[in-house]
């Protein structure tokens, strides 16, 4: 098993609703990265955060932000949420923003109805 | 931007035989490529990765090459085994932090 913890592991929201996803890195890494799962589909890059910085964006709009704290624990927030935004959210620490050696979550799954 | 094709979609094969599966990338800023190993219900789990001036590398019963001038890598799996029956997702990395994963190929192996 991996250091990175992500919580919860399930949740439902309500269509408009907002969400906090939380994040732990592995010990020694400075860049989490969050992802997007559908069902049937690869992982889909929302963001990047690198020592409290965001580094790098994917595809996703500004309703989809994100933190970095000092110990470099990471949250993915979603405003207004859609029922298109259900799906399995992922992180993933790493040492370095080319994301060598990454290690990934387990996943929350958010069901928005 | 990026885009990943991952080829195939679904695989099955007999125990003891081999499993290529294929990726091909757009983006010529990509110069890291993992390959990940996803079960049901857990998160994708690095398996074998390449960096972009490396052409082959092999750990064990995996193997991953690499063209960069045709920008596509593959994984090879020899003598497999049930358990690495999975979801394999290729991706590509770019040093701005962008991350591109492929579809994924659900590989089966029969006993």
């Amino acid at each position: 098993e991996t250091g990175v913890t992500q919580s919860p592991t399930h949740l439902i929201k309500t269509r408009g609703q907002q969400v906090t996803l939380r994040c732990s890195s592995q010990s020694g890494h400075n860049t989490v990265s969050w992802y997007q799962q559908a069902l049937g589909q690869g992982p889909q890059f929302i963001f990047q955060y690198y020592r409290e910085e965001e580094n790098g964006r994917g595809n996703f709009p500004p309703r989809f932000s994100g933190l970095q704290f000092p110990n470099y624990s990471s949250e993915l927030n979603v405003n207004a949420l859609e029922l298109d935004d259900s799906a399995l959210y992922l992180c993933a620490s790493s040492p370095n923003v080319v994301n060598t050696e990454a290690f990934f979550g387990q996943g929350t799954r958010l069901t928005v109805v | 931007g990026e885009n990943v094709e991952q080829h195939p979609s679904t695989l099955s094969v007999q125990e003891g035989d081999s499993a290529v599966i294929k990726c091909t990338y757009s983006d010529s800023a990509s110069n890291y490529f993992p390959w990940y190993k996803q079960e049901l219900g857990k998160g994708p789990q690095l398996i074998i990765d390449i960096r972009s001036n490396v052409g082959e590398k092999k750990d064990q019963r995996i193997a991953v090459t690499l063209n960069k001038t045709a920008k596509h890598f593959s994984l090879h799996i020899t003598e497999t085994q049930p358990e690495d029956s999975a979801v394999y997702f290729c991706a590509g990395h770019t040093n701005a932090g962008k991350s591109t994963f492929g579809d994924g190929t659900t590989l089966t192996v029969k006993p």
